[in-house]
């Protein structure tokens, strides 16, 4: 079957910085997605990964290794509006998305 | 704002009730999604509509019944639903369903199934 892991909860300190892990066992790959989706609201694109290697986009950077089956959301300088859930998500080799159940990223003073 | 629209943003029913959820995109897309978001699940991809035409249809029971008239509206058909059905229903769009083209989602209709 197809499989997406992230850890369910993290929590961090705002200023500091945090990785995001995401593994996935899919049948064939097309790239790889984070989404940011606060409490309540709709998902929005953060980054797309279909080559391996670092993609920085501000605070934000996303890591991918084909490899390995991995990706990481690497966020810098946290600030408290970062509190959200953080999808992956794979495209598989029908162009479908595959996703991960998010991790809930708590933020503290 | 990520220009794809849904109504109505919460909305609790009977498991007798006819609803419909609308969703519309004002970004020129011709590829339209819904998913069914529960918590602490992974998303659901229910229906996926490509130029118009039903592409996926991912073994959704058939008491949800989508419509596409064209390739910015997108409904969705509830009828005699189950409390299980509860969850958050989000509308998606993108350029089309290949290739890399990143999906653009609107934030949801909350469903309360009693």
């Amino acid at each position: 079957g197809q499989n997406i892991d992230q850890p369910t909860e993290m929590t961090a300190t705002e200023g500091a910085i945090v990785q995001i892990n995401c593994t996935y066992q899919t049948s064939g790959f097309n790239g790889l997605f984070w989404y940011q989706q606060h409490a309540g609201e709709a998902p929005t694109f953060l980054s797309y990964n279909v080559l391996d290697g670092l993609e920085e986009k501000g605070r934000f950077s996303s890591f991918l290794s084909r490899s390995k089956g991995y990706s990481y959301l690497l966020l810098k300088e946290l600030q408290m509006k970062d509190s959200a859930s953080y999808l992956c998500a794979v495209k598989d080799s029908n162009y479908q998305l595959i996703w991960g159940a998010g991790t809930k990223l708590i933020i503290k003073p | 704002e990520t220009g794809v629209t849904q109504t109505p943003r919460h909305l609790v029913m009977g498991m007798t009730n006819k609803k419909s959820l609308k969703c519309e995109q004002h970004l020129g897309h011709n590829a339209m999604y819904w998913y069914k978001q529960s918590a602490k699940k992974p998303l659901e991809l229910m229906f996926v509509y490509n130029f118009k035409e039903q592409t996926e249809n991912n073994s959704v029971p058939s008491r949800f019944s989508p419509e596409c008239p064209n390739s910015s509206h997108l409904f969705l058909h509830l009828h005699t639903l189950q409390p299980e059905d509860s969850a958050l229903y989000l509308c998606a769009s993108s350029q089309d369903s290949g290739g890399g083209e990143t999906q653009y989602f609107g934030p949801g209709t909350r469903l309360l199934v009693l």
